[in-house]
Formats: C-alpha cells, sequence, structure tokens
C-alpha cells in the first residue's frame, strides 16, 4: 500500500542554519505531495504541495522539489528561524484520494 | 473566516465509558474528515464524508466506533465502549473537493485519555 517515510528525528538547529528533511514514499500510480507542519497549540497546515513529477512546491522560504527518480520529497530552507520550530508531516495523496501521512518530525531551532 | 472547530479539546474518561467528539468544518466545505494521531505518529484516517455521504469508512473499528454527519455540515464521531488504546487525539478535517485532495483544512484536535 501507500506509504510515506520521513527521517528520525528530533532536528535541532541553530538559527540561520541550514534546513534538510528527507521524505520518501511509496505509492502506485503519480500521487501528489505535500508537506504539512504543526506549530504548537495549533492545528495542522498545509505548507507547500507538487502535483506531478519535477514540480517545486515553495512557501514561507521552505522548498521540496518531486523527484520521482528517486520517490522523495525533500523539505529545505536555507536559514531557520526560532519561529519554524514546529512538527512537519510530509504526506501523499494518489489515485484512492486518501491522503496517507508520515510519522512527523519535531523541528526546534534555537536562537 | 472561522475555522475548523472541534470540541472538547480534552477529554478524560474510564474504559469501557462512550465518548462523542464534535466537528465543525469550514463554511462551504462539503468534504470533512475524522483522523486519529497516535503519540509520535502522523495521523490515519478513519472516515471521509463528501456531504452527507460516508465514502470512505475501511479504516474505521466499526465494532465501537460511529459517525454521522446528518445535514452534510457538522460531524460527530462516537466511541463505545471506550478501551485503553482508544488514547490518542482526533482531528476533524474539511476541504472544498474542487481544490483537490491534500489541501485539507485541520481542527486544532481533540485529545482524548482512557485510563
Amino acid at each position: 500500500g501507500d506509504s510515506v517515510t520521513q527521517m528520525e528525528g528530533p532536528v535541532t538547529l541553530s538559527e540561520e542554519a541550514f534546513l534538510t528533511i528527507n521524505c520518501t514514499y511509496t505509492a502506485t500510480g503519480y500521487p501528489s505531495l505535500f508537506w504539512y507542519v504543526q506549530y504548537p497549540g495549533e492545528g495542522l497546515q498545509l505548507l507547500l504541495k507538487a502535483t506531478k513529477a519535477d514540480d517545486k512546491g515553495s512557501n514561507k522560504g521552505f522548498e521540496a522539489t518531486y523527484r520521482k527518480e528517486t520517490t522523495s520529497f525533500h523539505l529545505e530552507k536555507g536559514s531557520v528561524q526560532v519561529s519554524d520550530s514546529a512538527v512537519y508531516f510530509c504526506a501523499l495523496s494518489a489515485a484512492n484520494s486518501k491522503l496517507t501521512f508520515g510519522k512527523g518530525i519535531t523541528l526546534s531551532v534555537r536562537p | 473566516e472561522a475555522g475548523v472547530v472541534q470540541s472538547p479539546r480534552y477529554k478524560i474518561i474510564e474504559k469501557k465509558q462512550p465518548v462523542a467528539f464534535w466537528c465543525n468544518p469550514i463554511s462551504g466545505h462539503n468534504t470533512l474528515y475524522w483522523y486519529r494521531q497516535n503519540l509520535g505518529q502522523g495521523p490515519e484516517l478513519l472516515i471521509r464524508y463528501e456531504n452527507e455521504e460516508a465514502v470512505d469508512d475501511s479504516q474505521l473499528p466499526k465494532d465501537r466506533f460511529s459517525a454521522e454527519r446528518l445535514k452534510g455540515v457538522d460531524s460527530t464521531l462516537k466511541i463505545q465502549p471506550a478501551e485503553l488504546g482508544d488514547s490518542a487525539v482526533y482531528l476533524c478535517a474539511s476541504s472544498l473537493s474542487r481544490l483537490g485532495v491534500g489541501e485539507l483544512f485541520f481542527g486544532e484536535g481533540s485529545r482524548l485519555t482512557v485510563l
């Protein structure tokens, strides 16, 4: 079945450091890929998405490129801020219209 | 515009007791989802509604879980009787179908603790 694998966490970075959070997937067909974020005390919210191979999703300085050849959708940001501290979830939606999430990873950014 | 509203935010019950969660989706969103999120895990779909119709309830444990969305707006998820393993955060989400699958708007969740 469809699945999403995220790198193990948590991740702790200093402010202005470069961020990469790995995400790989297994799915039939051509899924859409997403990153959701959950800030402390808030609900999950969509951060960015990509719907086909080689698409790049971007938002709030975060980027992720849909790589079909490596079945990956890694999240990157060039310079993280304390306000980026949150839990990040990679997710996919395949032909059955079901949204499947990874386990999530906690990012803590220290000043 | 108001987001997805869930209640209660927290609930503590003893095992074998019943519990119910309520969700009011964003106005005009015809698709509603209930997810369960266990500690340290990603959300897992329990049931999806298109208007009043449950179009995907394959992951709903029907022996003890039930859900309804009678008028195609708000929804209730019930557990009866609750078991220790039901302790989790229950998330409600909604979307406009025409936006495509995946663009979900989530509520803050209802955290259930079963003692």
